[in-house]
Formats: structure tokens, sequence, C-alpha cells
């Protein structure tokens, strides 16, 4: 159990190119979870996949946003034409199937600079 | 929409002092969690409260939920420097996704 890794750990753009970004879950846990966190602020939820499946999304998940995970094992989160709004660090998380009831395990995180 | 509140937002407290950070949400749950985040770094758990009368305790941090209050505390008790990182609470309701408080920073001073 290696725990959740996340690639890159930094990414600087500029504005209007796209990014994409990698999370590894824990090798048991079939829920993954993005979150964003800007300065300052918890982190808020965007989206959330149980094996392959999507299963939810948040309003924050505008149409440049998308997330993929189709082994039901890694993740992808891509940004399309980015904006300097986009400035954040973007964080997965993974849950065990068998206790949903479990708290989440935060991997380190990548930090995403629009300029 | 569900909102969770954490007061305060910024804390300072001098070593050896006791202090309680609170945490109130606006819908019924009983899934309550608490994390720690140091600057930069990820969010590491603390606490995980399931049922309302939760009380969990780990070293000089306590935490305990009231579900029909929908407020959970996170009590300090003989503060160490090594406490000082910003600490979130979490609600989860249906198990797809946390709504995080919007943290305490808290700073523990010698």
């Amino acid at each position: 159990d290696t725990g959740v890794s996340q690639d890159p750990r930094h990414k600087i753009t500029k504005r209007g190119q796209n990014v994409t970004f990698r999370c590894d879950p824990i090798s048991e846990h079939n829920r993954l979870y993005w979150y964003r966190q800007t300065l300052g602020q918890g982190p808020e939820f965007l989206t959330y996949f149980q094996n392959e499946a999507q299963l939810e999304k948040s309003r924050l998940l505008s149409d440049r946003f998308s997330a993929e995970r189709p082994k039901g094992s890694f993740s992808t989160l891509e940004i399309q034409r980015t904006e300097q709004g986009d400035s954040a660090m973007y964080l997965c998380a993974s849950r065990p199937a068998d206790r949903p009831w479990s708290e989440q395990y935060f991997g380190p995180g990548t930090r995403l600079t629009v300029t | 929409e569900l909102k969770v509140e954490q007061n305060p937002l910024f804390l300072s407290m001098q070593e050896g002092k006791n202090y309680t950070i609170y945490c109130n949400y606006s819908t019924t749950s009983d899934r309550l969690y608490w994390y720690r985040q140091d600057p930069g770094k990820s969010l590491e758990s603390l606490f995980v409260l399931l049922s309302n009368g939760a009380v969990k305790q780990e070293g000089r941090l306590m935490a305990s939920l009231d579900t029909k209050a929908r407020l959970s505390t996170l009590h300090i008790t003989a503060a160490v420097h090594d406490l000082s990182a910003t600490y979130f609470c979490a609600v989860d309701i249906g198990g797809n996704q946390f709504y995080f408080g919007t943290g305490t920073s808290l700073t523990v001073i010698p």
C-alpha cells in the first residue's frame, strides 16, 4: 500500500493551453474523488467515480473539465483552454468499497499555475 | 445547499493552553471527519465520527459529534508547537462527496 499518488506535482501553463493530471488510488479502493482547493479555502468537490463509472459531477466542473477512469484504476482530469481562475491545488482521494463510511485518503495534490 | 462552517477561522494560542474548534453544518448527517493540513501539503485524516455522541481521542486532540445540534468539536489540550496547522471538518452526504468547512488555521506560540 503506497498511498494515493498524483502526477505531476506541479504544473505551470499558459492561459489557453490544455493540461492533464493523473491520479493513482490505493489499489483496493474502488471509489475515487477529485477536489479543487484554492488558497485559504477548504477542498471543493469536483467529481466521483465508482470503478469506471462517473457517478457525480459538481456544478464547478464546467464543460472545459473532463475526468475519466477507463479501467477503474487510475483516473485523469483534463482541463481544456485553461484560465487564470483554474489556478489551484487539485486533489485526488480514494476510499475502499467495503468500508464506504471510512475516511477518504488524499494524494499529495497537483498544484496548477496558469499564467 | 449544504453549508459547513468552522470557527474560529484563525486561532493563535500559547503552548500549554486549551481551546476548542467548532464545526457547524446545515443538514442531517451522521458522518463527520476531521483532517489536518500542513502548508503546501495534502490532507491527513485525524478522526472519523459516525454516530451521535461519538467521541474520539488521539494524543492532545479530542473530537466529538452531536448530530442533533449538527455540531462537531475538536478540542485541543495543552497545545504544543507541532499542532500548528490548518484543521478542516468535512461532512459526508450520501457517501458520494465530502463537504469541507472553511478551515481553522492554528498557530501555537511558545
